[in-house]
């Protein structure tokens, strides 16, 4: 069954500092990978997904499947980017498989 | 600019009432999902619809069913509510564009209250 790992339910870090979010899947195919987020009083959108590579608000992800890892990184953190981050990995049949998220603060 | 929209933001539901939570997406899509946001779970996904008529069920169906009659349109039932259906509803629409993954658009979501 795919699963979607995401072990830190929380994470602080002070503005300016780097930050990474964990995301670990299994799945012996080819992954679809997304990181989708959700600001305070906001829907949920998608932040970024791993076949664009391209860094959006700052932020990026590699897909390493040597250690089936999609990390979300960004080198400096902003007090805007506080919110909720979930990883997600489509099957080939349009579902989404979310992890459990990650909140994510940013000390002023 | 994708707009998926919920009938309620809140709604307040006695135990053993039927619930209908209603989902519109004006885009055209395909697809249509049903979750369940519940803080420590992430979310999880209840049902969901590739086509008018057509659905599948999710990781955890048990308490509901889905009505789609149109393509717009994706219903989420709760035949006979429960205080464990308690939960923050969302609601998304994708279209089918190939390899690379859908991007979903949500809705801003149905807070449940069950008593």
């Amino acid at each position: 069954a795919q699963r979607v790992t995401q072990p830190e339910k929380l994470l602080s870090v002070f503005k300016g500092a780097p930050v990474e979010l964990k995301c670990n899947y299994s799945y012996s195919g080819s992954p679809e990978l997304f990181w989708y987020v959700q600001y305070s009083r906001q829907r949920l959108q998608l932040l970024l997904r791993h076949i664009s590579r391209e860094s959006i608000k700052g932020f990026t992800a590699d897909l390493n499947k040597g250690e089936t890892s999609f990390h979300l990184k960004k080198p400096f953190a902003q007090e805007e980017d506080s919110a909720m981050y979930y990883c997600a990995h489509q099957t080939g049949a349009n579902n989404l498989f979310f992890g459990t998220g990650t909140r994510l603060t940013v000390i002023p | 600019d994708v707009k998926v929209t919920q009938s309620s933001r809140y709604l307040v539901k006695r135990t053993g009432e039927k619930v209908f939570l209603e989902c519109v997406q004006d885009m055209d899509h395909e697809n249509m999902f049903w979750y369940r946001q519940d803080p420590g779970l992430g979310l999880r996904l209840i049902y969901f619809s590739y086509d008018v008529k057509m659905k599948e069920k999710g990781d955890i169906p048990e308490g509901y069913s889905v009505s789609r009659e149109k393509k717009e349109r994706f219903s989420l039932i709760l035949e006979s509510a429960s205080t464990n259906q308690t939960s923050m509803y969302l609601c998304a629409s994708s279209a089918h564009l190939g390899t690379g993954g859908d991007e979903q658009y949500f809705g801003p979501g149905t807070r449940l209250t069950v008593t």
